[in-house]
């Protein structure tokens, strides 16, 4: 079965801080997604990648796929108190997509 | 884009009752996923719900304790059998966007068993 660990596991930065959140899998990707999730909401999908070297962004955020396919980051630049939540990286479990198996999760705080 | 809407949003049970939780989807569908978080943990997928068929569970998840249901690509139910307080979680159901991939989720069904 597919089994993603994320690192850390939680996190306090300072705000204006840069971080980044790793996630690894001992099988290949064939699609990697992060989610972020605020307590008390719904999922917040942040990104998809899939391709070896893919490496996307949106406003602070950017997400990388090494070239393996094995493991992703997630680096938020100047962080902000809106950034805190806990970020969840997620893999589809085979190549036939739909079903995904979660990383445990990292919990970020910043600190104004 | 998807828009999915879940019910109950929250809801108290007592040990040994059932409770279903609906889940609607504005747009039609093949596969809707049913999963569990529990307090402090990530994600678990449940089941696999595919319409015209029998839901396809995960290991540790049975039928009997987990049914659902598919009755037509826009809806789902997800009913959780005999609770114990260990079955106090969140229940997300889950779709995906038909031309991005992108994963979409419900609010969730935040379940308290006492």
């Amino acid at each position: 079965s597919q089994e993603l660990e994320q690192s850390p596991q939680s996190l306090i930065v300072q705000e204006g801080k840069n971080l980044t959140i790793n996630c690894t899998s001992s099988k290949t990707l064939y699609g990697l997604y992060w989610y972020k999730q605020k307590y008390g909401e719904g999922l917040i999908f942040l990104m998809m990648l899939q391709k070896g070297g893919e490496e996307k962004s949106h406003e602070k955020i950017t997400a990388k796929l090494d070239e393996k396919k094995q493991q992703s980051s997630l680096h938020i630049t100047a962080s902000q108190p809106s950034h805190a939540g806990i970020y969840l990286c997620g893999a589809e479990k085979n190549n036939a997509g739909n079903m995904l198996t979660f990383g445990g999760g990292t919990r970020l705080m910043v600190k104004p | 884009s998807a828009v999915i809407s879940q019910k109950p949003s929250r809801d108290i049970c007592q040990r040994g009752t059932s409770l279903t939780i609906q889940c609607q989807v504005d747009s039609q569908v093949t596969m809707m996923f049913w999963y569990r978080q529990q307090p402090g943990q990530s994600l678990t997928l449940i089941a696999t719900a595919n319409q015209g068929s029998e839901a396809t569970y995960e290991s540790g998840f049975v039928i009997d304790k987990f049914p659902i249901s598919r009755p037509n690509l826009t809806f789902s139910t997800l009913t959780v059998s005999n609770m114990s307080p260990e079955d106090s979680s969140i229940y997300l159901c889950s779709v995906y966007g038909q031309s991005t991939g992108e994963l979409f989720f419900g609010e969730g069904s935040r379940l308290t068993v006492l």
